[in-house]
């Protein structure tokens, strides 16, 4: 595998189930992050994690459950979520300092329906 | 506080035309710019970047991008339009101390024949 891996790619889920989303990235990078694509609206940035420590936390609702066990892997898990949580929800990764390019590498999402 | 603006929510043009994408940014001090794709159901791809040097920036699929400091702008450009560029286009900038990049509602491309 190389870049970077999300699973599942769809997920159709009840307000009551958990679920969780996996992001992995093959390149190496430092940083990660998840953001979250609506229709109509911009890209919304979720969570940064910045060599496995959480560096940004954009007011997201708690029942959106950040994990990052290791510099290659990302979680985001999900409980009790709400109709108007359904969208995209796209990982990346990339390399920040002094060394670090900044461009972002992104999966190819994960669309996650909430009925 | 840094900000991105496309000012064109969509834009149709028509196989082997032009393109210019507008993009203004909102920052102290010399930006780092970004422009990505994104192809429906996919994710983010890069197309060009600008940190330094010429402010004509080359990038992937024939696309190009002028940094012009004065009209804090970085427009994207290319030529000749082909029916496979038709998708979402998004500015960016990193943030100060980077691990943040800031992007612009982006601009969603028709390409009619």
């Amino acid at each position: 595998e190389t870049g970077v891996t999300q699973t599942p790619r769809h997920l159709v889920m009840g307000m009551t189930n958990k679920k969780s989303l996996k992001c992995e990235q093959h390149l190496g990078h430092n940083a990660m992050y998840w953001y979250k694509q609506s229709a109509k609206k911009p890209l919304e940035l979720m969570f940064v994690y910045n060599f496995k420590e959480q560096t940004e936390n954009n007011s997201v609702p708690s029942r959106f459950s950040p994990e990052c066990p290791n510099s290659s892997h990302l979680f985001l898990h999900l409980h009790t979520l709400q109709p108007e949580d359904s969208a995209l929800y796209l990982c990346a990764s990339s390399q920040e300092g002094t060394s670090g390019s900044y461009e972002q590498y992104f999966g190819p999402g994960t669309r996650l329906t909430v009925t | 506080a840094q900000s991105v603006t496309q000012p064109d929510i969509h834009i149709t043009v028509s196989e082997g035309a032009s393109l210019e994408l507008r993009c203004n940014y909102s920052y102290g001090a010399t930006p780092y710019l970004f422009w990505y794709v994104q192809s429906p159901g996919q994710g983010l791809q890069l197309l060009l970047k600008y940190f330094s040097g010429d402010t004509l920036v080359q990038g992937i699929k024939g696309f190009e991008a002028e940094f012009k400091r004065s009209q804090s702008s970085f427009n994207l450009r290319k030529p000749s339009v082909h029916w496979s560029d038709a998708a979402e286009y998004f500015c960016a900038v990193v943030g100060t101390g980077g691990f943040k990049t800031i992007f612009g509602a982006g601009t969603r491309l028709f390409v009619k024949a």
